[in-house]
């Protein structure tokens, strides 16, 4: 059964600190890896998506990583803001090569609290 | 570009009455799925449309919650009668994605419809 699991289940950390958060999972066969940011009371938003080939993956203060040997992914923010407050959530798409299925696992989430 | 509409975002009703929930993906989307996230976890799937087609519904409560996408487009969500545990947020997405198509399934979310069931 295709499962992602996601840890820390909640995070408290004081502005300006850096945190990674994580996810493994046991998706096959593999296409992408997305995190997404779910703010209270709106819909998740896609941060990075990586595929197989990809190790890193930028995207402001969020970087990525994948390891597609022991199925991890790592959600590193820096220099943390108040609005990074959210929940972040690990999606993996079933698929082959850059192609999506279409079917999707998700984690459980992580909830990111940055007190001032 | 307009982004998934979402209607309504709240409804409040006492369990045993329906309730119905719409929803427009963006235009050109093929792929709408709905989701129901209860408070503190990951959003789960209820159903998958591929144009008007349902690709996948294996964890749609059939007996009470039933939904449809005429002529491949909006969607509504209908649960008839409601249960307490049925509160959550129904989340409704689209996707680009068509078949022999090569895309990475990116989901573009609506803002959700909160359920509370009294």
């Amino acid at each position: 059964k295709n499962q992602v699991e996601q840890s820390p289940q909640s995070l408290i950390i004081l502005e300006g600190k850096n945190c990674t958060l994580q996810c493994n999972y046991t998706v096959s066969p593999f296409s992408n890896l997305r995190w997404y940011k779910q703010d209270t009371g709106r819909g998740p938003v896609s941060l990075t998506i990586m595929t197989f080939s990809e190790n890193t993956k930028s995207n402001g203060r969020y970087t990525a990583t994948l390891d597609a040997d022991t199925k991890q992914s790592s959600l590193h923010i820096t220099a943390s803001q108040l609005s990074d407050s959210a929940s972040y959530i690990c999606v993996v798409s079933e698929g082959a090569g850059g192609t999506s299925y279409g079917k999707l696992t998700f984690g459980q989430g992580t909830i990111l609290t940055v007190h001032p | 570009e307009a982004g998934v509409a979402q209607s309504p975002r709240y409804k409040i009703i006492e369990k045993r009455q329906s309730v119905a929930f719409w929803c427009n993906p963006i235009s050109g989307h093929a792929t709408l799925y709905w989701y129901q996230q209860i408070l503190g976890q990951g959003p789960k799937l209820l159903i998958q449309f591929q144009n008007n087609g349902v690709v996948d519904d294996s964890q749609l409560p059939k007996d009470r919650f039933s939904a449809e996408r005429l002529k491949g487009v909006d969607s509504t969500l209908k649960i008839q009668p409601a249960k307490l545990e049925d509160s959550a947020v129904y989340l409704c997405a689209s996707s680009l994605r068509l078949a022999g198509v090569q895309n990475t399934g990116e989901l573009f979310f609506g803002e959700g419809s909160r359920l509370t069931v009294l």
